[in-house]
């Protein structure tokens, strides 16, 4: 099976500070995700990455940056936290051919005071 | 540009009841198709998949979805349900070509005892 870990689950930072949150995946997969889930808006993209050191903007990416050094890991950065980014925060990976699925880490619920 | 509506924000069905759980999408191209579940604070699981072939689909907990092109629906049934299904529901839709999949804002699926 495979397994995508977040590194917390559970995480609170104060407003202007540099948040880090990381993903580690073990199925050697091209592409990595991160995004955002917020209540009635569903999953939205934050950023994306088909290779490393490659990355591509999804449909939210202001306030956030990302890193990928190496194939297994992505970073989702919070620059400087502010409190409409407190959420949960979901990562995933996958094969690069799109007719294969999503696969999900159990999420970090961050909270920015 | 592809959009996923799930029209039913909450949908609360007895124990042992049918269910159906709706999926619109519109996109310009022909797409693959996803549910996926989210139980309470976990991330998202791969519940079912259409990719090509036959239009009915079907998962081990005896969910089933089936994908109607020509009204662009994929909704995802059940004919008895459980209380262990008590969750969240996401449609989600990789269009041929894309690197990421298009979420509708999710279904919460109550079981009533």
């Amino acid at each position: 099976d495979v397994k995508v870990t977040q590194s917390s689950r559970y995480l609170v930072k104060r407003t202007g500070e540099k948040v880090f949150l990381e993903c580690v995946q073990d199925m050697d997969h091209e592409n990595m995700f991160w995004y955002r889930q917020d209540p009635g808006l569903g999953l939205r993209l934050i950023y994306f990455s088909y290779d490393v050191k490659m990355k591509e903007k999804g449909d939210i990416p202001e306030g956030y940056s990302v890193s990928r050094e190496k194939k297994e890991r992505f970073s989702l950065i919070l620059e400087s936290a502010s409190t409409n980014q407190t959420s949960m925060y979901l990562c995933a990976s996958r094969h690069r051919a799109n007719n294969q699925p999503q696969h999900f880490g159990d999420g970090t619920r961050l909270s920015i005071l | 540009a592809q959009s996923v509506t799930q029209l039913d924000s909450q949908v609360p069905v007895f124990e042992e009841a049918p269910v159906e759980l709706r999926c619109n999408y519109s996109s310009s191209v022909s797409v693959y198709l996803f549910w996926y579940v989210q139980y309470p604070n976990q991330g998202l699981q791969l519940l079912l998949k259409y990719l090509s072939g036959s239009t009915l689909v079907e998962s081990i907990n005896g969910f089933e979805a089936e994908f109607n092109k020509s009204q662009t629906s994929f909704h995802l049934r059940k004919p008895s349900v459980h209380i262990s299904d008590t969750a969240e529901y996401f449609c989600a839709v990789s269009p041929t070509g894309a690197n990421n999949l298009f979420f509708g804002t999710g279904t919460r699926l109550t079981v009533i005892p």
